[in-house]
């Protein structure tokens, strides 16, 4: 199977600071990947695409300069919200398209104090 | 605007019985659908699909059917089993390409009761 994971599955962070997540595929190479938010209740909600070796292509209201994509090898992308704030608190998931699926890693569960 | 809707956030069904999850959308555009599949602490897992051009597609246990028409689809487990409990999610895009948006309805959580 594809498996993808996500790194660290839980993080607390103190408002200001700056969280890393990283999203890899383990026994696959994947050309793309995306980056999802899910808060409570909702939906996920696509938040990026990432392109390996290219910049990544932002949704509609999605901040660049506060949530920075690096997808720097065929296996690793890796999403760094910058100068968190409380409302930054979600569920970040991200997927690794594999021929015409997505699949998605565990999740990370962000909470900025 | 949310373009894909499921409107019953839980539904509790027997062991045995048939599940109906059902998904509503409001774009026209979508010509692709997916049902995932949600255990706590892991991510959706791909459970079956359907392109526009079909009404029905089947795969063991599960089927979903597509009303273009009504723009709505549903997602039947028949017989439901205890390990089907989960959060399942409809999602939809413009094709069956893989690097398309995907758009995601908020989830039904599905209890199967033994």
């Amino acid at each position: 199977g594809a498996v993808v994971s996500q790194h660290p599955s839980r993080v607390i962070c103190k408002s200001g600071t700056s969280v890393k997540i990283e999203c890899r595929s383990l026994d696959f190479q994947a050309t793309t990947m995306f980056w999802y938010r899910q808060f409570p209740k909702q939906s996920l909600m696509l938040m990026a695409t990432s392109n390996e070796g290219s910049k990544a292509t932002y949704e509609q209201g999605v901040e660049k300069d506060k949530f920075l994509i690096n997808h720097a090898s065929l296996t690793l992308s890796t999403l760094t919200v910058t100068s968190a704030h409380p409302e930054d608190s979600s569920f970040y998931i991200c997927s690794a398209l594999r021929l015409r699926g997505q699949f998605f890693g565990p999740g990370t569960r962000l909470t900025v104090l | 605007d949310q373009q894909v809707k499921q409107n019953s956030p839980s539904l509790s069904v027997q062991e045995g019985r048939i599940s109906i999850l059902n998904c509503d959308y409001t774009n026209s555009m979508f010509d692709y659908f997916l049902w995932y599949k949600k255990y706590p602490a892991e991510g959706p897992t791909f459970l079956i699909s359907i392109s526009s051009i079909k009404d029905k597609n089947e795969d063991g246990r599960f089927t979903v059917f597509l009303n273009k028409s009504a723009k709505h689809l549903s997602l039947h487990i028949v017989p439901s089993q205890p390990g089907d409990s989960a959060v399942y999610f409809c999602a939809a895009s413009r094709s069956n390409f893989g690097n398309e948006k995907l758009t995601f309805g908020t989830g039904t959580r599905l209890t199967i009761i033994p």
